[in-house]
């Protein structure tokens, strides 16, 4: 298994510029997770699906976030225009079903510059 | 949502025991207690879990109170490899998915 994949690993932009971030969760997982991590903040979860269905959203910062999930295998979350406080580190993460003995899968996360 | 409390910080010396402490005093009956670590660079990864009883796998062991409002991850031998941050956090309920809320963890370093 080949774990939580995530592209780009590193993505360097300018202001203004739209940005797209994408993440194929581990085959057969129900969930998908996507987080945001800064040093002022942590860990921020902006987003998660079920069965591809976006279930909370509250975490997303703003209008210039959006994320889909069109299939059971890919999702992508898009920032534009971008702006230079979204430089983070974003993580997807996935897991196969509800119940506390479930585990989170996850990628090796995107490192995001927006100059 | 139940929050958990660690120490920001803590040493250790290459090849002790190290005991990381969490407190949990609002879980609930449902709630899992989970432990993720966050290595340089990469995202968290799972460590262990446990509802009531203490657990052990290859990487910890993880100590219930006998109320449920603390726990402490232990980690036998600590290895340069083991310097992480560490996030003590109550799983989601059975019913529906909570939101999983990380904290700051609590950042181990160790000593050669």
């Amino acid at each position: 298994d080949a774990g939580v994949i995530q592209s780009p690993r590193h993505e360097v932009t300018e202001m203004g510029q739209e940005v797209t971030l994408r993440c194929k969760p581990i085959s057969g997982h129900d969930y998908l997770f996507w987080y945001r991590q800064t040093m002022m903040r942590g860990l921020e979860l902006l987003i998660y699906f079920n069965n591809n269905v976006p279930i909370d959203d509250s975490g997303m910062p703003e209008d210039r976030f959006s994320a889909k999930m069109p299939n059971a295998s890919f999702s992508t979350l898009k920032i534009q225009p971008s702006e230079p406080r979204d430089s983070a580190v974003y993580f997807c993460a996935s897991s196969f079903r509800p119940g506390g003995n479930e585990k989170l899968f996850f990628g090796s996360g995107t490192q995001l510059s927006v100059l | 949502d139940a929050k958990t409390t660690q120490p920001n910080s803590m040493e250790s010396n290459e090849e002790e025991p190290v005991h990381l402490p969490c407190n949990h005093s609002t879980i609930s009956g449902t709630d899992y207690i989970h432990w993720y670590r966050q290595l340089p660079s990469q995202g968290p990864e799972y460590v262990i879990h446990g509802l009531t009883s203490n657990v052990n796998n290859r990487m910890a062991s993880l100590a219930i109170a006998e109320d449920r409002k603390s726990s402490t991850l232990i980690l036998h031998r600590a290895t340069l490899r083991d310097a992480a941050v560490y996030y003590c956090i109550l799983s989601w309920r059975k019913t529906s998915y909570d939101k999983v809320i990380f904290g700051p963890g609590t950042s181990l370093s160790v000593i050669p």
